[in-house]
């Protein structure tokens, strides 16, 4: 069965602080991965999504990037935290059907992040 | 592109009271329509889906029946426990690889 992870579970990192968001899918090949942010008491928010290794689609200009070393993982980085990067980070993965079409997302834990 | 518009919560009801969650979608053809789930504290969970028209998903009790004649795909369920206290949201595919995610709809389930 597929299992996915994301770390750490929670995180408070001051403002211009670096950061690094880990998410390892386990149990399938070449997934669509995704990245949401979702502010408190807000809904879901697309970051970044990828279909592929080195490949990645921004959905929203800012600080934040998103790089996929390896088939399975999936990795969200700013260079300099700024207080309205906090929020619950979520990442996700859908099997990969093609390039036009998706599939059910299985999402993470999350990471609830707090910049001070 | 696809969209969905799921009524706003909260919503607030005793324990076994009938739920209702209202959405209604946007779409090109018939794509699968989704809910999900959201736990305190928790990621989304997969609560149910349908991937036809008239198809009617089911699980923990939850139903959602895909009407194609009102585009709408509303959760309901029979007799809520405070267990079921959660955000659900309402889901489609949208253009790529994306999805759309409604708003979510905070239900309290009170004893």
């Amino acid at each position: 069965s597929q299992t996915i992870h994301q770390w750490p579970a929670t995180l408070v990192q001051p403002v211009g602080s670096p950061l690094s968001l880990e998410c390892t899918v386990e149990g399938t090949s070449n997934p669509n991965l995704y990245w949401y942010r979702q502010a408190a008491g807000r809904g879901l928010q697309l970051l970044f999504y990828s279909v592929g290794i080195g490949q990645i689609s921004s959905e929203v200009p800012q600080n934040l990037s998103a790089s996929r070393p390896q088939d399975r993982q999936f990795i969200l980085s700013s260079k300099k935290l700024l207080l309205s990067d906090s929020g619950f980070y979520l990442c996700a993965w859908s099997v990969n059907v093609g390039p036009s079409s998706t599939d059910t997302q299985y999402f993470g834990p999350g990471t609830r992040l707090t910049v001070l | 592109g696809n969209s969905v518009t799921q009524m706003e919560g909260p919503v607030t009801l005793s324990e076994e009271a009938f739920l209702t969650i209202n959405c209604t979608y946007t779409a090109t053809g018939y794509p699968s329509l989704f809910w999900y789930v959201q736990y305190p504290g928790e990621g989304l969970q997969l609560l149910l889906k349908a991937t036809k028209a008239d198809d009617k998903g089911s699980n923990k009790g939850f139903e959602a029946t895909y009407r194609k004649e009102t585009t709408s795909f509303h959760l309901e369920k029979g007799s809520v426990q405070v267990s079921d206290s959660a955000v659900y949201f309402c889901a489609l595919p949208n253009t790529g690889n994306q999805f759309y995610f409604g708003t979510g709809t905070s239900l309290t389930v009170i004893p």
